[in-house]
């Protein structure tokens, strides 16, 4: 299959650690944000998004946190699990445009 | 469907040839995507559909990409004249009606051309 990422920062975690993945985005304008987990071999999956006027959003173990004063992303996993290795990507979106644009995207390593 | 699926999941084709790659979305979503992703990156945006309408195609590369929708469903992106840096994953996305739905990936075709 094909491997995401190949030269992408790594974040390297023991299982049962909460991890920090960050992402810097660019536009502004964007109003949208999510999170997305790639497998090897897949598509990307949505994890947990975020709208503009929010500065947290919890999921199931996930949390986003929005700055949009430095203009700063970022996801937090709780308590690690093998299954979360991945490559993560964040989006961001001008819903005036629906457009996607993804971040360049991190490796997170979940050593057991 | 359960999916978005698309087909081929792999196309080997010499340049200078046209390739056609299709996505069926997910039965009930408006929206319909396609994204280029090169290896070690994020997906970047080729165009949408709402419908059979395309309201944006800016993120074409060229004039030798296009896509259509024409009943709204299915949906294929064309590539005529194949060159070596159009190799690449080849991603369709669906979603629902709405503003900022989540999108839903697909599987990908990864285009290799020689």
């Amino acid at each position: 299959g094909e491997s995401v990422g190949l030269h992408l920062p790594t974040l390297s975690v023991q299982e049962g650690d909460n991890s920090i993945i960050n992402c810097a985005y660019s536009n502004s304008a964007s109003d949208y944000f999510i999170w997305y987990k790639q497998e090897s071999g897949k598509g990307p999956q949505f994890i947990i998004d975020i709208r503009s006027n929010m500065d947290k959003r919890q999921g199931q173990r996930v949390t986003v946190l929005l700055n949009k004063t430095v203009k700063h992303l970022s996801l937090q996993i709780a308590a690690t699990q093998p299954g979360d290795s991945a490559v993560y990507f964040c989006a961001e979106m001008d819903t005036g445009r629906r457009a996607l644009t993804f971040g360049s995207g991190t490796r997170l390593q979940v050593q057991p | 469907g359960a999916g978005v699926s698309q087909s081929p999941r792999y196309k080997v084709t010499k340049r200078g040839q046209d390739v056609t790659l299709r996505c069926d979305p997910i039965s009930s979503h408006a929206t319909l995507y396609w994204y280029q992703q090169a290896l070690g990156q994020g997906p970047e945006f080729l165009t949408y559909f709402n419908y059979e309408a395309q309201p944006d195609k800016s993120g074409l590369p060229s004039d030798r990409f296009s896509a259509e929708r024409p009943e709204g469903s299915i949906s294929t992106l064309t590539i005529q004249r194949t060159e070596q840096r159009d190799s690449a994953m080849y991603r369709c996305a669906s979603s629902s009606e709405g503003l900022a739905e989540e999108q839903f990936f697909g599987p990908g075709t990864r285009l290799t051309v020689l």
